[in-house]
């Protein structure tokens, strides 16, 4: 079946714009989460969606960062007023479940560049 | 709070058996999970340790003690295409939350 799909693969905007990544997690999963990547790094956890709770968003580095998943589906991450520093692959994972040992599939990431 | 930590980069011969650590101090998690994630791609799941001792799955083993908050990965009959980060998680006991070490880049060589 199909896997997580993210678009677009690849961003690249200029400070100060706002920018939208969007994920498509694996049918029938009602467990979301958006990570961050940076070049040598490991992941670093920004929001997380568990079916119709509210999300859990502890991990959202400021203000600028939201997120939203509509319809227990999709979800979108937006980024307002760029900054170089949110340089990064972002990348989106789904489970079946949102705890107790359930595998994390994930994504392809969308590497986004800040000019 | 919450650490993780692993060597950054290993180097192994093709064929040999490689052990990555992985030590953790966390106030509460339910298990610690094992990723692979070949350069420029997503992770993907290996193996998920709740108790202590050795799992085994074909040529990757995970080792757990939780007395010792220290992991390990074991691979064995080293392939070239094994050449890629492996990266440790902890699941946070309080909100099943992943905590996810920096990754260990493993290269082999011929």
């Amino acid at each position: 079946g199909a896997g997580v799909s993210q678009s677009p693969s690849n961003k690249v905007t200029e400070k100060g714009k706002d920018v939208e990544l969007r994920c498509d997690p694996i049918s029938g999963h009602t467990a979301l989460y958006w990570y961050r990547q940076s070049l040598g790094q490991g992941l670093e956890f920004l929001i997380y969606f568990q079916g119709n709770s509210a999300p859990d968003k502890s991990g959202l580095p400021s203000d600028r960062f939201s997120a939203e998943r509509t319809g227990g589906s999709v979800s979108t991450l937006t980024i307002q007023r760029t900054q170089q520093e949110d340089s990064a692959v972002y990348l989106c994972a789904s489970s079946s479940q949102g705890q107790g040992a359930y595998e994390q599939y994930f994504g392809p990431g969308t590497r986004l560049t800040v000019t | 709070g919450q650490n993780i930590d692993q060597p950054t980069e290993m180097t192994a011969t093709e064929g040999a058996i490689v052990q990555i650590n992985c030590t953790y101090q966390t106030s509460g998690f339910n298990g610690l999970f094992w990723y692979q994630q070949h350069a420029g791609e997503a992770p993907t799941f290996l193996s998920y340790n709740v108790l202590d001792g050795l799992e085994e799955k074909g040529r990757f083993s995970s080792f757990l003690s939780r007395s010792k908050g220290y992991s390990y990965l074991l691979l064995k009959e080293l392939q070239m295409k094994d050449s890629a980060s492996y990266l440790c998680a902890v699941e946070l006991r309080s909100n099943y939350q992943l905590i996810w070490g920096a990754g260990t880049k493993l290269i082999i060589k011929p």
